[in-house]
């Protein structure tokens, strides 16, 4: 089994929807982020998080929100979604026992949302 | 701020010959250097990183890469590709001191293997 999971893998929407993406791991890591993949961009980092009390802003929040539910869960929502949100999600996690900013990030497998 | 630069955003090579990704960072600080590797319709995997030490830093699957300070630079090699190399590169960095979390990715570098 995969040890951060992603859900849904693929979604379509419709302009002003709400539509959450939820990130799953099996890791017992302490942090975990949210990023945003588009072609030719690399990673833009979104949102993330320390524990399950420690939530930050990365370099492009507007239109999103988080909740991390457990230590073991965070979400990513789209409060009202607009195409240029159309990309590919990823959910990492890292250890912070494992040497802090040293630390490897781990990935899932990623969530491709068109926004229509 | 610290930023990198993924010099080349397409890289198309033929198998066995060797390759070169190049990366180039900006930090008035000293950093941590990481290669990731995402493959079609995957995730992104760690190929290596550099923290200290040893400039050359080997990693999975025959890759290497060197660390140099002076060109602030941390280039990837690899000296004979195959098929399933093709795939997308990104060069990350993240600050060495205080508790900064920042990794900041390169745009990406796509290397292709052609028979």
């Amino acid at each position: 089994d995969a040890d951060v999971t992603q859900t849904p893998r693929n979604r379509i929407t419709k302009t002003g929807k709400r539509i959450m993406l939820e990130c799953s791991q099996t890791k017992g890591h302490d942090r975990m982020y949210w990023y945003r993949q588009d072609p030719g961009l690399g990673l833009r980092l979104i949102y993330y998080s320390f524990d399950v009390k420690d939530i930050n802003k990365g370099e492009i929040s507007d239109g999103y929100s988080v909740s991390r539910q457990a230590q073991a869960k965070f979400s990513l929502s789209l409060e009202s979604a607009i195409p240029n949100q159309t990309a590919l999600y990823f959910c990492a996690t890292s250890d912070s026992k494992r040497g802090g900013t040293a630390a490897e990030q781990y990935f899932g497998p990623g969530t491709r949302l068109t926004v229509t | 701020a610290q930023s990198v630069t993924q010099l080349d955003s397409q890289v198309p090579v033929f198998e066995e010959a060797p390759v070169e990704l190049r990366c180039n960072y900006s930090s008035s600080v000293s950093v941590y250097l990481f290669w990731y590797v995402q493959y079609p319709n995957q995730g992104l995997q760690l190929l290596l990183k550099y923290l200290s030490g040893s400039t050359l830093v080997k990693g999975i699957n025959g890759f290497e890469a060197e660390f140099n300070k002076s060109q602030t630079s941390f280039h990837l090699r690899k000296p004979s590709v195959h098929i399933s190399d093709t795939a997308e590169y990104f060069c990350a960095v993240s600050y060495s001191g205080g508790s900064n979390y920042k990794l900041t990715f390169g745009k990406g570098t796509l290397l292709t293997v052609n028979p």
